[in-house]
């Protein structure tokens, strides 16, 4: 079967580097997506990887192992507005997009 | 620029009653369209996806149903509602090139 596995939750500090990581075992891949989604609202894009590599974006960054099925999402100099869930969804053979349950992120003060 | 409409925002229906969702894309044409559900805390699970006008695959087994009667209009249905539909539901379009998935606001259905 396809799955997608993330930490359900994190809690990191205002200011500080926080790293949220994503394995998958999919049939087949067609590219990697991160998205924020906060509370009640639809998901909104954040990243999308298909080489190996790290992305670069502002204060958030995207990263790509596809011999490991492994991705990782950094987000550095944390605010308060970073609280949210982030989910990861792969795009498969078929081209339809996989998705984890999400990693709820707490930031504290 | 490419927008996508989703009605209504929230939306609170007794077990057995009919229920529809309509979603419209602007900006983009031949779309591939999705209807997803979440549950609380859950990730999102696709329901139906459209490549094309009359054009639905069902991802789920369900009492809900999708039609597509043109090419920028998605509409998620149900005969009659269960207290199990209850849920957070997202459409979403996604070009043949498909390096982002854009959703709709969102429609949170309570059936009671």
């Amino acid at each position: 079967g396809q799955n997608i596995d993330q930490p359900t939750e994190m809690t990191a500090t205002e200011g500080a580097i926080v790293q949220i990581n994503c394995t998958y075992q999919t049939s087949g891949f067609n590219g990697l997506f991160w998205y924020q989604q906060h509370a009640g609202e639809a998901p909104t894009f954040l990243s999308y990887n298909v080489l190996d590599g790290l992305e670069e974006k502002g204060r958030f960054s995207s990263f790509l192992s596809r011999s490991k099925g492994y991705s990782y999402l950094l987000l550095k100099e944390l605010q308060m507005k970073d609280s949210a869930s982030y989910l990861c969804a792969v795009l498969d053979s078929n081209y339809q997009l996989i998705w984890g349950a999400g990693t709820k992120l707490i930031i504290k003060p | 620029s490419q927008t996508i409409h989703q009605w209504p925002a929230t939306l609170v229906q007794p077990v057995g009653s009919p229920l529809s969702l309509e979603c419209t894309v602007e900006g983009t044409s031949n779309p591939n369209l999705y209807w997803y559900r979440q549950a609380a805390g859950r990730g999102l699970q696709l329901l139906f996806y459209s490549v094309g006008i009359g054009q639905i695959s069902s991802e789920v087994p369900q009492n809900l149903s999708a039609s597509r009667p043109q090419d920028r209009q998605f509409i998620l249905s149900s005969k009659k509602l269960l207290l199990s539909d209850s849920g957070f539901y997202l459409c979403a379009w996604g070009g043949r090139e498909y390096t982002e998935a854009f959703f709709g606001q969102g429609t949170r259905l309570t059936v009671v």
